[in-house]
């Protein structure tokens, strides 16, 4: 089946040791996302890829960044990452950046030692 | 993005119809209402969206008020499986942050066997 995909689901980093977590995708979709959702919270946009066109939120910390080699695979760069980086960390994909719906793979949990 | 007002929490009991409130005042002529669930441990989903008419689909239907300051998510027969929460989101296709989904607190929903 056509979906997102993230791996690992689970990453465990220790505080200050860059981690990098991935997505693919099989939808051919234009656009990708990573979103951060912390526990017993709704899920945050970090920023977005148009094709190539990066896109970050305003408020998204300067620690985060984001790579996408192709329109299958995106990367989620976290360079010294703080206890406070614990979270789920969510891709999602949509064919356009209007209203379509947004497809989201499975998260991965970060846990920082 | 206008704002969206959802109990913290409902419950049904197994193979009941469960309606789930969202109250959107604020709404603009191009706001499109959006809902999505979150199950445990895995990534949000898309149900259903809708402008003015009300909507059905495979999952559930949408109904939307007449002044369209509130709607309603119908699952018409609750399962256990259906148990997660329940985001309804405003998505202004034609502003400049049409891309985004921003969620709030949403429903979380509880279906008793």
């Amino acid at each position: 089946d056509a979906m997102v995909i993230q791996n690992p689901r689970y990453q465990v980093t220790q505080f200050g040791k860059p981690v990098t977590l991935s997505c693919s995708q099989t939808l051919n979709h234009n656009v990708m996302y990573w979103y951060q959702q912390k526990s017993s919270q709704a899920p945050k946009l970090l920023f977005h890829y148009y094709d190539k066109d990066f896109n970050n939120e305003a408020d998204t910390p300067d620690n985060f960044q984001s790579r996408r080699p192709n329109t299958s695979f995106c990367f989620l760069d976290i360079r010294s990452p703080g206890l406070g980086d614990a979270a789920m960390y969510l891709c999602a994909t949509s064919s356009n950046r209007g209203g379509q719906p947004q497809h989201f793979g499975d998260g991965t949990r970060l846990s920082i030692l | 993005d206008a704002k969206t007002t959802q109990p913290n929490s409902m419950e049904s009991n197994e193979e009941e119809p469960v309606h789930l409130p969202c109250n959107h005042s604020t709404i603009s002529g191009t706001d499109y209402i959006h809902w999505y669930r979150q199950l445990p441990s895995q990534g949000p989903e898309y149900v259903i969206h809708g402008l003015t008419s009300n909507v059905n689909n495979r999952m559930a239907s949408l109904a939307i008020a007449e002044d369209r300051k509130s709607s309603t998510l119908i699952l018409h027969r609750a399962t256990l499986r259906d148990a997660a929460v329940y985001y309804c989101i405003l998505r202004d296709i034609e502003g400049a942050g049409s891309y985004q989904l921003t969620f709030g607190k949403g429903t979380k929903l509880s279906v008793i066997p």
